[in-house]
């Protein structure tokens, strides 16, 4: 079955505590990104990847990092994480640019 | 103005009714356009592509009107099931990308009643 899959899927954390967010998808797409999603505010993408290790920033890449060191995933990093930071994290991948996309399950993260 | 524009609702109708959402879009080159259906809670969801001539697909119908930037999405004789938030979203050149990305409204939300 072709998906997206993300783990965890909910995580409560303590401010500073490196976390790392997995992202795999099984359909050969060279396009991943990662998104979060806040009340009010919609769906806001952090980070994308056009390629392996070709990642450039989105528009809300503060406290983030990503890898793409293979095609199927595409890891979310907090280096040091923050209670701003608690959100509904969504992976997704396509084919190509102007393809649709799929999403991942989600990850709920909670920053105390 | 904001790049990908909704109506954030609520809808709320009755089971049968016909509900139209409109979405609008700034930037004019844009190249392609899709409808995503999301569950409380749950991953976005693509529901229908957006072609020039229009598509329909059962009760659902999409159109793209190029001159005045936007999208529709119509929905015929809703059902409970309908109950959702609806999503469009639009590939763009943005200037901080080598290329196009794809850039959400921030959602209709939809309650159908019985």
């Amino acid at each position: 079955e072709a998906q997206v899959t993300q783990n965890p899927r909910y995580l409560i954390t303590v401010t500073g505590k490196k976390l790392t967010v997995t992202c795999s998808q099984n359909m050969n797409h060279e396009y991943m990104s990662w998104y979060r999603q806040d009340p009010g505010l919609g769906l806001r993408q952090i980070y994308y990847s056009m390629n392996v290790e070709v990642t450039d920033k989105g528009d809300v890449p503060e406290g983030y990092k990503v890898s793409r060191k293979e095609k199927r995933n595409f890891p979310l990093i907090l280096e040091s994480p923050s209670p701003n930071q608690t959100s509904l994290y969504f992976c997704a991948s396509k084919q190509e640019v102007r393809d649709t996309q799929y999403f991942g399950p989600g990850t709920r993260l909670t920053v105390l | 103005r904001k790049e990908v524009e909704q109506d954030p609702g609520p809808f709320n109708v009755p089971e049968g009714a016909t509900v139209a959402f409109n979405c609008t879009y700034s930037n004019s080159a844009s190249q392609s356009f899709f409808w995503y259906r999301q569950d409380c809670r749950k991953e976005p969801k693509l529901l229908m592509s957006v072609y020039s001539s229009g598509n329909e697909d059962g009760r659902f119908t999409a159109q793209l009107n190029r001159a005045s930037q936007y999208i529709s999405l119509l929905i015929r004789d809703s059902k409970l099931s309908d109950s959702a938030t609806y999503l469009c979203a639009v590939n763009m050149y943005q200037a901080n990308q080598a290329g196009t990305a794809l850039i959400f409204g921030k959602g209709t939300t939809l309650s159908v009643s019985s």
